[in-house]
């Protein structure tokens, strides 16, 4: 399995507070993607992150911030948490660009704002 | 921009039987298609790929099938078993190398 270690797993918030989510990798691969999962949208791609403070914003960016300061880690930041973020989130990492090879997938992160 | 259509929402199959499940794209320039399978509380995983200059690939009970005249692409799974029960992704390329577009998913059941 790939080292992708994404936290917290679970997280219940309360509206209007930030939440921050962690993913840490150890392929040591370029690329870095923040998604979120819903039922009956696949997975939407939030942000993503093409070396170390290089980042740019996916289809679903409005809300979220996100930082890069090593190869390894890459954070989600929800502001200021509302209930249409309450969803998974998955960090997914790629040696190559995703429109030409594998991602690789954590195991999500389960948010609750309420 | 792309847009990636995936049928059926739910499928449900005898052990042994064949399931085959579609997605049909917009974009013709898209030229990259993968398939990922999501487990229980898991991530989703690559399971077979296909590029546009070919029209079939197999590994193992695995297949797709490329049709760019009709845009779609298809997934077989030969031979079903338990552990084929899962929720599968198709996907395709999208305006950037950056960005796959997604298909709401398949929830596959194996009967036993």
């Amino acid at each position: 399995d790939a080292g992708i270690t994404q936290s917290p797993r679970h997280k219940v918030t309360e509206t209007g507070t930030p939440v921050t989510l962690r993913c840490h990798q150890t392929e040591n691969h370029r690329y870095m993607y923040w998604y979120r999962q819903d039922p009956g949208h696949g997975l939407r791609l939030i942000h993503y992150s093409y070396g170390v403070k290089d980042t740019d914003k996916g289809e679903v960016s409005d809300g979220y911030s996100v930082s890069r300061s090593k190869t390894e880690d890459f954070l989600l930041t929800l502001e200021s948490a509302t209930s249409s973020q309450t969803s998974v989130y998955f960090c997914a990492i790629s040696e190559g660009q995703p429109g030409t090879g594998e991602l690789f997938f954590g195991e999500g992160s389960r948010l609750t704002v309420l | 921009g792309e847009n990636v259509e995936q049928h059926p929402s739910t499928l449900s199959v005898q052990e042994g039987d064949s399931a085959v499940i579609k997605c049909t794209y917009s974009d013709s320039a898209s030229n990259y298609f993968p398939w990922y399978k999501q487990e229980l509380g898991k991530g989703p995983q690559l399971i077979i790929d296909i590029r546009s200059n070919v029209g079939e690939k197999k590994d193992q009970r695995i297949a797709v099938t490329l049709n760019k005249t009709a845009k779609h692409f298809s997934l077989h799974i030969t031979e079903t078993q338990p552990e084929d029960s899962a929720v599968y992704f198709c996907a395709g390329k999208g305006d950037s190398n950056y960005q796959l577009i997604w298909g709401a998913g398949t929830k596959l059941i194996i009967k036993p």
